[in-house]
């Protein structure tokens, strides 16, 4: 069975500074491997996708992944956060599409 | 570009109720999904549905609970004696043959009262 682990609940960062969002996975197939953002209220927005090629993906709003077969991890990077990029943040496992795991969330929570 | 649409954007409605929930995928997709996510936890799958029937369901998606496509183009979901543990956000998404990405709608947040 798929699962997703989260390993940061919450990640307080001051405006600037870059972060890293922690993601590890198993599953025992193929996996296609995604980030969403959940800001307050609102609904789910992909970030940005694995499915396959080149390891190191980039999304929108300056975000990118990293797949890390051996270690089984998809974790998210930004360079330079802003006071906007506070939100939940969900990574996610899908195998053929028939149903998408979720995370936990990290909560990212930027600091002026 | 298509997305999914869903409605009502909010539904309020008394315990042991009858609800449906409306979705409507995109149009060239043949995969079609609801999942819940409760004020503060994380999102979880519900059921997939393809070719008009079930193809997988969680533990969630009890008797209460049934999907259907109506017509061509809505999907619903019905709750059908709603508690108060419903109370959630239900996301619909859909996505089509081969395509492991799932485009999730707006959601839809339900409060059970």
């Amino acid at each position: 069975a798929q699962s997703v682990t989260q390993l940061d609940s919450q990640v307080p960062v001051f405006e600037e500074a870059p972060v890293e969002l922690r993601c590890n996975y198993s599953s025992s197939v193929s996996v296609y491997l995604f980030w969403y953002v959940q800001y307050p209220n609102q609904g789910l927005q992909l970030l940005l996708k694995y499915l396959s090629g080149s390891t190191l993906v980039k999304g929108i709003n300056g975000f990118e992944a990293e797949f890390n077969k051996s270690q089984t991890s998809f974790h998210l990077r930004k360079p330079s956060v802003h006071i906007s990029d506070t939100a939940e943040y969900f990574c996610a496992v899908s195998d053929q599409g028939f149903k998408t795991i979720f995370g936990a969330g990290t909560r990212l929570f930027v600091k002026a | 570009e298509p997305e999914v649409t869903q409605t009502p954007s909010h539904q309020v409605t008394q315990m042991g109720q009858e609800v449906i929930l409306r979705c409507v995928p995109i149009s060239n997709h043949l995969y079609f999904y609801w999942y819940r996510q409760i004020l503060g936890q994380k999102v979880e799958f519900l059921v997939s549905f393809y070719n008009n029937e079930i193809s997988e369901k969680s533990e969630i998606f009890d008797d209460q609970f049934s999907v259907e496509r109506p017509d061509g183009s809505n999907f619903t979901l019905k709750i059908r004696s709603t508690k108060l543990e419903d109370s959630a956000m239900y996301f619909c998404a859909s996505t089509t043959t081969g395509e492991p990405e799932q485009y999730f709608g707006p959601g839809t947040r339900l409060t059970v009262t």
